[in-house]
């Protein structure tokens, strides 16, 4: 059975602090990985990852995928209380009818003190 | 701006009184998803549209239906909502790319009471 699983569940950090947050998979078919942050609301895109080890960046936050080992990790530097959301990592998949489907893990809830 | 958006964003329902949620998008994508997503849980695909093609998910209840009149909308239908089926529905698009990864598009999604 296709799973998707991230650790840890939930986390509580300072501000400033740095985080790593940990997507594991196993699927078939997988065609690329997606970081997304989730507020009170939809989730806001991230980070896509199709290639292994090359680490994507967006300001204080990087990504990389280990397709060999599969799994990815988001890192979190210099963290800040509007980081506080769930981090959820989705896989998607390539073949036959579950073509470009997600399925996401179970998310982390960060939360970030003052 | 392109976007996918959903209508309305709030929805109150009485149990067993059908209900409709809407998704339209502007960018033209060839994949419309539904996913319901319960509280303090990772969203779950119910269905999905390749162009006119739908697919169902094996473990979607009966009770959820979906049209795709045309290329820019996609209605999820609730026949006979429960208190169960109170969660965030959220719409997304994407269009598949042969090499290289998936555009993907979320809507703001519709939070569904059932009172």
């Amino acid at each position: 059975e296709d799973k998707v699983v991230q650790s840890p569940l939930s986390l509580v950090v300072h501000e400033g602090d740095t985080v790593t947050l940990n997507c594991s998979y196993e699927v078939t078919n997988f065609r690329s990985l997606l970081w997304y942050k989730q507020e009170k609301k939809a989730p806001t895109f991230l980070f896509m990852l199709t290639s292994s080890g090359i680490e994507k960046k967006s300001g204080r936050l990087s990504s990389i995928l280990d397709k060999k080992e599969l799994f990815s990790i988001l890192n979190i530097t210099a963290t800040q209380t509007g980081d506080s959301a769930v981090y959820l990592c989705a896989v998607v998949y390539a073949g036959g009818t579950s073509y470009g489907k997600l399925t996401f893990g179970q998310g982390t809830i960060l939360t970030v003190h003052p | 701006d392109a976007m996918v958006i959903q209508n309305p964003r709030y929805q109150v329902t009485q149990f067993g009184k059908p209900v409709t949620l809407s998704c339209s998008q502007t960018l033209n994508h060839n994949v419309m998803y539904w996913y319901q997503q319960k509280s303090s849980q990772a969203p779950k695909l119910l269905f999905h549209y390749y162009d006119k093609d739908f697919n169902n998910e094996a473990d979607t209840p009966d009770n959820f239906q979906s049209r795709r009149p045309n290329t820019s909308f996609c209605f999820l239908d609730i026949r006979s909502p429960g208190l169960g089926d109170a969660a965030m529905y959220l719409c997304a698009t994407s269009r598949l790319i042969i090499r290289g990864g998936v555009g993907y598009t979320f809507g703001s999604g519709t939070r569904l009471t059932v009172v």
